[in-house]
């Protein structure tokens, strides 16, 4: 079993719809959690950092952590062209900076 | 931009040859960590260096070696590339104080091994 899971379909929706993307995850020592964007040819990008259970909302952005379910969520609200690309999420436990990352999805938006 | 840079940006290597990858970090950083990207797959932690030492190392073979230098430079070395090697390597920097720590990732380098 993989470390972190993440579905690694591609999505493709309408603009202005909800894109919801989610990973599980084995390792009950992560306790931090991220989500990264990355466009094509690009390095990934720092969208959203939570730390332990619960919500976190930023913009058009909120992040949600189960540790009971083991189990992140990403939602975008509103989606825009702008917002495709691939979405990684990543994980680490206190006292290991090492990130362990979901193979990402790749988000496209219709206009 | 995260202020992280990266050289070069593509590189072409045959099977056996020796590459060494360079990175910029943010100033002040004192952190580095790299990171390979095959197609289609998350960023796999290769190894990071904290001033200037070794600071965990994945799941990869000792021919992939690495240097940290004071001016918040470093470098990735791989020794005798095989074709599993071609993939996009990422070095991101960060500050590490208390138990948050942010990693800032740089463009990458594209390495194709034929």
């Amino acid at each position: 079993q993989k470390e972190v899971e993440q579905d690694p379909g591609p999505l493709s929706v309408p603009e202005g719809a909800i894109v919801s993307l989610n990973c599980t995850y084995s390792n009950s020592a992560f306790q931090y959690f991220m989500w990264y964007r990355q466009y094509s040819r690009k390095g990934p990008e720092l969208l959203m950092y939570t730390y332990s259970s619960g919500n976190k909302e930023d913009g058009r952005f909120t992040a949600q952590v189960d540790k009971s379910s083991k189990y992140i969520s990403l939602f975008i609200r509103d989606s825009q062209p702008s917002d495709s690309a691939t979405y990684l999420c990543a994980m680490s436990a206190r006292g290991n900076n090492r990130l362990a990352f979901g193979k990402g999805n790749q988000v496209v938006v219709i206009p | 931009e995260t202020g992280v840079t990266q050289s070069p940006t593509h590189l072409i290597k045959t099977r056996g040859q020796q590459v060494t990858l360079r990175c910029s970090s943010q100033s002040g950083h004192n952190t580095v960590s790299w990171y390979q990207q095959a197609l289609g797959q998350g960023p796999q932690f290769i190894f990071q260096y904290y001033r200037e030492e070794e600071n965990g190392r994945g799941n990869f073979p000792p021919r992939f070696s690495g240097l940290q230098f004071p001016n918040y430079s470093s470098e990735l070395n791989v020794n005798a590339l095989e074709l599993d090697d071609s993939a996009l390597y990422l070095c991101a920097s960060s500050l590490q104080q208390g138990a948050r720590e942010t990693q800032y990732f740089g463009p990458g380098t594209r390495l194709l091994v034929l």
